[in-house]
Parts: C-alpha cells; structure tokens; sequence
C-alpha cells in the first residue's frame, strides 16, 4: 500500500501558470523528501528534495513547501513551461543502517499548454 | 559516459515463462533497486541491493527474484508465479545516504524495460 498519497493524477495548465502537486504521508520517521521528474518513455530523474526540519526550499522555478503539523508537503512549479509537461513523483525516504528505501507517490502527470 | 543500463527495452512473454531483465551500472554505487511502474500506482519497490552477494524483499517481491553476484550488476527474474507481470520496470542505483554524508542518496534510473505477457 502507498504510504504517501500524492494528488492530483493529472493537472493541465497554460503557460506560465502555477500548478501545485500536494503529497500526504503517515509516518513521522520519515528523514527526506524527494520529489522525482519523469518524461515519458525515461527513467525518474531527481528534481529537488527537503529535509523535514525545513519549511520551504526552492530550486530555480521549482519549490518545495513543507508543513511537518500536517504532515503534508507541496511541490509547485513557477512561471511554468511546455518543457516542464512531465509526471512527477513525490517520496518519502528512510534512511536505516541497512541502507535507505524509498516510498514514492502515485504521481501526477502535468501538461503545460503553450 | 556513466550510468544505469537496461535491456531489453521491449519484450514480451508467454504465460508460463520466465524472463529476466537486465540491469547493470558503471557508477560504481554500492545499492540497486527494482521498481515497477503501473498507471496511477506510482513506482513500486519489488527487491533492493545494499551489497554484493545481499538484496531485501521490497513490498512486492512476491513472483521475483533477484541475484547480486557482481557490484555493477543486478538482474530481475519475472517468474511463472507473477499474476500480473505487464508492467514497466525501473531499476535503478544509488550511493549509501546517511544522514551525515554529503551526498543525498540520489537514486539514479535506467531507462525502463517494457513487458508485456500475451
């Protein structure tokens, strides 16, 4: 089962426009959260990721926004492009003595219309 | 250049058989990992390698397996027992994060080996 539930599955918007992907995960144990950029027919490729001792980070156009009480964090897209149009996936990481795992979301497809 | 490759790209199965997918990297990372991709589910974990000759169960691993005999290398078995084998799947490789390293424990994909039973 997913421990991090991730909406919408899919979100248009035209250029230059903000879409926000939200993400909920359950455990607090949680140390990293990543968020995963896929084109189609590609592997995920990392896009940016956050701490949970940090309430926002921000990357170029891209930022991450982080609320620990609820347990929720949000990914939005500034100034959005056609080249951003992707699927993306939010995760939640572990990071054990035996090594780290990952628990991505179910991902959002985003199409930036031109 | 560096990095995750899988072959094959393409392929597909009868009912019944085995088929192994490749996948093998020259990032000279010490962990791999197999996900599989279906619509709307997200990537999930079927089995994880920290070192050689050592892998996990991830939380799907049931109709695979998996061995880690070489570093660079670290194939898929989709076996007979799989109920639902059409998938997408993504492996992918990474150094070690913890909490005090400077790196972040990025994983870093292969470009995905389609398989579809007939």
């Amino acid at each position: 089962q997913q421990q991090v539930k991730q909406s919408p599955q899919s979100l248009i918007v035209q250029k230059g426009g903000i879409p926000i992907i939200n993400c909920a995960y359950e455990n607090t144990a949680f140390d990293y959260f990543p968020w995963y950029q896929q084109f189609p027919g590609k592997g995920p490729a990392l896009l940016i990721a956050i701490r949970p001792d940090v309430s926002e980070k921000k990357e170029g156009r891209f930022t991450i926004s982080f609320n620990k009480s609820a347990k929720q964090f949000s990914l939005h897209i500034m100034d959005s492009q056609p080249g951003d149009s992707a699927t993306y996936f939010c995760a939640d990481e572990m990071i054990k003595a035996a090594g780290n795992k990952l628990t991505f979301g179910g991902g959002t497809r985003v199409l930036v219309k031109p | 250049d560096g990095g995750i490759t899988q072959s094959p790209k393409y392929l597909f199965r009868k009912e019944g058989q085995n088929v192994t997918l490749s996948c093998e990297q020259n990032l000279n990372h010490d962990a791999m990992y197999w996900y599989r991709q279906d619509p709307g589910q997200g990537l999930r974990l079927i089995y994880y390698s920290q070192i050689v000759n050592d892998f996990q169960k991830g939380d799907i691993a049931e109709g695979y397996s998996v061995s880690r005999e070489k570093k660079e290398s670290f194939p898929l078995t989709v076996t007979s027992a799989q109920k639902n084998p059409t998938a997408f799947y993504l492996c992918a490789s990474s150094m070690p994060h913890r909490r005090t390293a400077p790196n972040t424990g990025e994983l870093f994909f292969g470009e995905g080996s389609r398989l579809t039973v007939l």
